[in-house]
């Protein structure tokens, strides 16, 4: 079992550029979810989804899009990079269950410059 | 909108001391769940203890427990018998039980506490 995993780990974007992170689990959990992590502060959700073709917004979502064609795949896309955007991005996964925890990926480090 | 705080943002504490961090949550709701998680510098963040509301007692896992206060609306973590490895970022999470899509709108976080441990 990998668990959540996440590519890429680190890289540099121009701004206006696009990019898409992915985001895997191999635990068929149903539920997933994409955060962000700015410097000196806590994560913050930007789109979750409960099940193959359905999505949500989260907190933060503007400039980001979300698909979810399957149960194993969650990628993030960011259209038009920003300086804005610079964080770290945590994807995650779960049940759904009552107990609710959530198993983090690895996270991947975004620099727009 | 639920709010976590965690107004220690660093603390220190000698290696086999016990430490205390401190998490305040602002809820309506009655019930949910609340959560310790620690990232180390490897990023990875890691599950340490959860709390249902629904029950009274505090949890406790090895050398971790909480001191959860409901109408206070507090969760504090005792680490006890501090070692070097727990020296990390601990952040305090709330999620909500009720059904807005199974509780699926994810974990609300504080800003985190960093914890050193002095050898």
């Amino acid at each position: 079992n990998a668990g959540v995993t996440q590519t890429p780990k680190f890289r540099i974007l121009k701004i206006g550029q696009s990019m898409t992170l992915q985001c895997t689990q191999d635990m068929n959990h149903n539920y997933m979810y994409w955060y962000r992590q700015d410097p000196g502060m806590g994560l913050k959700l930007i789109y979750y989804s409960v099940g193959a073709g359905i999505t949500d917004k989260g907190e933060v979502p503007n400039g980001y899009n979300v698909s979810r064609s399957t149960t194993e795949d969650f990628p993030l896309r960011l259209e038009l990079a920003a300086p804005s955007q610079t964080s770290v991005y945590f994807c995650a996964s779960s049940t759904g269950t009552n107990h609710n925890e959530q198993f983090f990926g690895p996270g991947t480090r975004l620099t727009v410059l | 909108a639920q709010t976590v705080t965690q107004s220690q943002p660093e603390m220190s504490v000698q290696e086999a001391e016990t430490v205390t961090l401190s998490c305040t949550y602002d809820t309506s709701e009655s019930d949910y769940y609340l959560f310790w998680y620690k990232q180390p510098p490897s990023r990875q963040m890691i599950l340490v203890i959860r709390q249902e509301a629904y029950k009274q007692q505090n949890a406790t896992e090895n050398r971790f427990s909480v001191n959860f206060q409901k109408a206070a609306k507090s969760f504090s973590l005792k680490i006890s018998d501090s070692q070097l490895g727990d020296a990390a970022m601990y952040f305090c999470a709330y999620r909500s039980a009720s059904y807005s899509g199974g509780g699926a709108d994810g974990l609300t976080f504080g800003k985190g506490t960093h914890l050193i441990i002095q050898p």
